[in-house]
């Protein structure tokens, strides 16, 4: 099986523009998560989706949006960008949702905002 | 809430030495427990988890941990290091219930030297 894909794998952005990553989650698994990695704050939850639905939400500014689609796959937005948006976006995927469940990654999204 | 310590944010050993890794979390409800491994430019790779049932865990590349509630640790080890090992892990934790959120640790970079 495909692992977890994302794209674009790298990003380069200026202040105030949006963008959006996608994420599209292993052959069969309905939950995908976000995550932002940086060097200050380490891994930090955005959101998770299951059946189309946010069933879970982050500490993040509302410029931080996420859908999912019926085949599971995930996009997520920032819109108006700062400097501090600079980071590894990180989907996974999981079979179906719930704290027992493997999350498997994907390689990440690199985002620089200049 | 849910939390997780990660004692050393580096750790230095010799090829063929024990690799001990620490983490402790903070949980009200009995948690899931993970530990990734993180190679450079990568996302996140499982290397086992801890939900229920036995207490040690066996996982990939020859690591395993203990489930302490006792003590609420969770420490990684390792019998015997390998240059491969070198790279960052990350110690996380997931509550029962009908979210897949990880509350991860702040990682240790695990560097192995001849």
């Amino acid at each position: 099986k495909a692992g977890v894909t994302q794209t674009p794998r790298y990003l380069i952005k200026t202040r105030g523009q949006q963008v959006t990553l996608s994420c599209s989650p292993i052959s069969g698994h309905r939950s995908v998560s976000w995550y932002q990695q940086t060097p200050g704050q380490g891994l930090q939850f955005l959101f998770e989706y299951f059946s189309e639905t946010q069933r879970n939400k982050g500490n993040f500014p509302g410029r931080f949006s996420g859908r999912q689609f019926s085949n599971s796959r995930s996009e997520m937005n920032v819109s108006t960008l700062e400097l501090g948006d600079s980071a590894l976006y990180l989907c996974a995927s999981s079979l179906d949702i719930g704290g027992a469940d493997t999350q498997y990654f994907g390689p990440g999204t690199r985002l620089t905002v200049l | 809430a849910q939390s997780v310590t990660q004692l050393g944010s580096h750790v230095s050993v010799s090829e063929g030495a024990l690799v001990l890794l620490r983490c402790n979390y903070s949980s009200s409800v009995p948690p899931y427990l993970f530990w990734y491994v993180q190679y450079p430019n990568q996302g996140l790779q499982l290397l086992l988890k801890y939900t229920t049932g036995a207490t040690l865990v066996k996982g990939i590349n020859g690591f395993e941990a203990e489930f302490k509630k006792s003590e609420t640790s969770f420490h990684l080890t390792k019998p015997s290091a390998h240059m491969s090992d070198a790279a960052e892990y990350f110690c996380a934790v997931s509550l029962t219930g009908t979210a897949s959120k990880l509350t991860f640790g702040t990682g240790t970079r695990l560097q192995v030297t001849l």
